[in-house]
């Protein structure tokens, strides 16, 4: 069916050096995609996202990057801090049967490596 | 604080308890949303409130019972429920419009819930 795939589902990045994580989806019809961040004991928190009229967005340490043509999108947080370590979560609408909703990735745990 | 508040924060419930979720939300926003988070699916979409429209996922069983009374409150009602109904329970709100239908949704802590 269609989904988003999210890679990878755990990643380890020493402080202050980068991290990356990436989202495939299925439906071209998609152009909405958003990244959540959920902390310890917290529901999921939006960070950035992205329209399909635009291929990059930048918010401070954060960007996300989209690539309609091959259907993948990603998120960049540049020198990383220990408060960056969650669950981050990319998002897109997908439409399924007739039903057009949001859905979620699996998940990526990352920690920052003090 | 998101402006979503989920009550209780943790439940443990009997299999043959009837129980509720209650969510609530002043953002003046006119969707919401019930969320399960497990270990096995992340985040997987139960119900959807918007436009005062009920949609649903049509592999949730029929033991999980959402109500919407108004545009602020949400319920979850819960009976029967099996030991691998265990989960977090997550309400989402978010302002739907006709032009951007997705927008940020803001999310409760959840409802941590152990059925034994």
């Amino acid at each position: 069916g269609e989904n988003v795939e999210q890679h990878p589902s755990t990643l380890s990045v020493q402080e202050g050096d980068s991290a990356v994580i990436k989202c495939t989806y299925s439906d071209s019809a998609s152009n909405y995609f958003p990244w959540y961040k959920q902390e310890l004991g917290k529901g999921p928190q939006l960070i950035i996202d992205i329209r399909s009229n635009v291929g990059e967005k930048k918010d401070q340490r954060i960007a996300v990057t989209l690539n309609k043509t091959a259907k993948h999108f990603s998120l960049h947080i540049t020198e990383t801090q220990p408060e960056d370590s969650a669950v981050y979560f990319c998002a897109a609408n997908i439409r399924n049967f007739g039903n057009e909703k949001l859905t979620f990735g699996t998940g990526t745990r990352l920690t920052i490596i003090p | 604080e998101t402006g979503v508040t989920q009550t209780p924060r943790h439940l443990v419930m009997g299999m043959t308890n009837k129980k509720s979720l209650k969510c609530e939300q002043h953002l003046g926003h006119n969707a919401m949303y019930w969320y399960k988070q497990s270990a096995k699916k992340p985040l997987e979409l139960m119900f959807v409130y918007s436009l005062e429209e009920r949609v649903e996922n049509n592999s949730v069983p029929s033991r999980f019972s959402p109500e919407c009374p108004n545009s602020s409150h949400l319920f979850l009602h819960l009976h029967t429920l099996q030991p691998e109904d265990s989960a977090l329970y997550l309400c989402a709100s978010s302002l739907v419009k006709l032009r951007d239908r997705y927008t940020e949704a803001f999310f409760g802590q959840g409802t941590r819930l152990t059925v034994v």
